[in-house]
């Protein structure tokens, strides 16, 4: 069975980018979520969505931070315009109806804004 | 806010030797999980408490959910290298059915 699935792994650019993260969601699950790490906060929930629809995006840190879920099978987490401190690990999961709480992460996307 | 508190924020051990990580909520918790991190790796469920004082085990790992449901605990026997990693616990915000709060974890390394 394929996992959830991010891209790119690693991404490397400049303050002022924009940087699209990538995220397919393990096919049948039907909740989403993004997370943030970094050694300081540790694992920071920024939206969730729930059949497609953004339910609680109170952990989006400011304006430059938006995330899509156009289908069941596609998200993006897009940072525009992108700046030194966004530098983290930033993860996909999803979980399915029946084990809402159980979920399964990505293998992430190391962003190094310079 | 809610606060999900885990100590020690690192442990080193000898391979062989025992490991415990320990849990706190600021609230009451339906229920709490347990995922595993290796280094550069995701976290990875391992498992999930429901019942009060519940006690689950997983070959040499140990999982146990206190009788006021605001603490838990993971205990590994003997540990291995493969042990090394990131134990994560992480309980619903607002104590059921809101999105997981996750503790700051617990990073184990083991000296061969």
């Amino acid at each position: 069975d394929a996992g959830v699935i991010q891209s790119p792994r690693h991404e490397v650019t400049e303050m002022g980018q924009e940087v699209t993260l990538r995220c397919k969601p393990i096919s049948g699950h039907n909740s989403l979520f993004w997370y943030r790490q970094t050694m300081m906060r540790g694992l920071e929930l920024l939206i969730y969505f729930n059949n497609n629809v953004p339910i609680d995006d109170s952990g989006m840190p400011e304006d430059r931070f938006s995330a899509k879920m156009p289908n069941a099978s596609f998200s993006t987490l897009k940072i525009q315009p992108s700046e030194p401190r966004d530098s983290a690990v930033y993860f996909c999961a999803s979980s399915s109806s029946r084990d809402r709480e159980k979920l399964f992460f990505g293998s992430g996307t190391q962003l190094s804004v310079l | 806010g809610q606060q999900v508190m885990q100590i020690p924020q690192y442990q080193h051990v000898q391979e062989g030797e025992d490991f415990t990580t320990y849990c706190n909520s600021s609230t009451t918790l339906s229920n709490i999980q347990w995922y595993k991190q290796r280094p550069g790796g995701h976290p990875v469920f391992l498992i999930q408490l429901v019942k009060r004082g519940e006690v689950k085990k997983q070959k040499r790992l140990t999982f146990q959910f206190g009788e006021a449901k605001k603490n838990s605990s993971l205990h590994i026997t003997a540990t291995q290298t493969t042990d090394v990693g990131t134990y994560f616990c992480a309980g619903p915000e607002g104590g059921s059915q809101g999105n997981l709060i996750f503790g700051k974890g617990t990073k184990l390394s083991v000296k061969p």
